[in-house]
């Protein structure tokens, strides 16, 4: 069981927009900032998303984050049946001393 | 060119030790944070440990006191020394750079197999 939770699967068609929700506590989410990855199984994660809604170079705008007290949400739009793979949220969490990210959600591109 | 290149994964018995390593190519250890995190086969990632740049180490409390991360500034690697091993550590071991505060990890290894089996 996580300590962040997501849905375990979302699914949209090629061209639309998926939300992934992904839901904390004050001692993870609620003070510290959140990660997205995206995860082809057999490689390695990608980094997506950072400082909560920061994009790395290369990632295309396409990809959106934002974060609202314990709750943080991943949007992607304008789906490509490339997109379909597992993603993570994730973030640090002050009791635990330790990272932590969520369960994963598949998505799967219609 | 960054890149990181993991080592020493393998078939071992319960109770027994395995070393992970590693390899930092394009930049320097000591400089960044650094973390592994795994995977257990069908399950999602999970964080592990952590080591700040300034030495700072933390652990996941399903490893804390059998693990342990260091770093060798000489051989530019990063280690995880892994005792009293379980069928549950049973899974892929990354090595990633990054940030510890929002565990945003901008580089990832392709990951070393680890099999705990009785």
């Amino acid at each position: 069981q996580s300590v962040l939770t997501q849905p375990p699967s979302v699914s949209a068609a090629p061209g639309e927009k998926v939300t992934i929700s992904c839901s904390g506590s004050s001692s993870n989410i609620g003070s510290n900032s959140v990660s997205w990855y995206q995860h082809f199984p057999g490689t390695a994660p990608k980094l997506l998303i950072y400082d909560d809604d920061e994009r790395p170079s290369g990632i295309p705008d396409r990809f959106s984050a934002s974060k609202s007290g314990t709750s943080a949400t991943l949007g992607i739009a304008g789906l490509q049946t490339g997109d379909g793979a597992d993603f993570y949220c994730a973030t640090w969490d002050d009791s635990l001393s330790a990272g932590v990210f969520g369960g994963g959600t598949k998505l799967t591109v219609l | 060119e960054v890149q990181l290149l993991e080592s020493g994964g393998n078939l071992v018995q319960t109770g027994g030790s395995l070393r992970l390593s590693c390899a930092v190519s394009g930049f320097t250890v000591s400089a960044y944070a650094m973390a592994w995190v795994r995977q257990a086969p069908g399950k999602g990632l999970k964080w592990v440990s952590g080591i700040t740049a300034s030495d700072t180490i933390f652990y996941a409390d399903s490893v804390k006191g059998r693990f342990t991360i260091s770093r060798d500034k000489s051989r530019n690697t990063l280690s995880l020394q892994m005792n009293r091993l379980r069928a549950e550590d049973t899974a892929v071991y990354f090595c990633a750079r990054g940030r510890l505060s929002d565990v945003g990890f901008d580089t990832w290894g392709q990951g070393a197999l680890v099999t705990v089996s009785s």
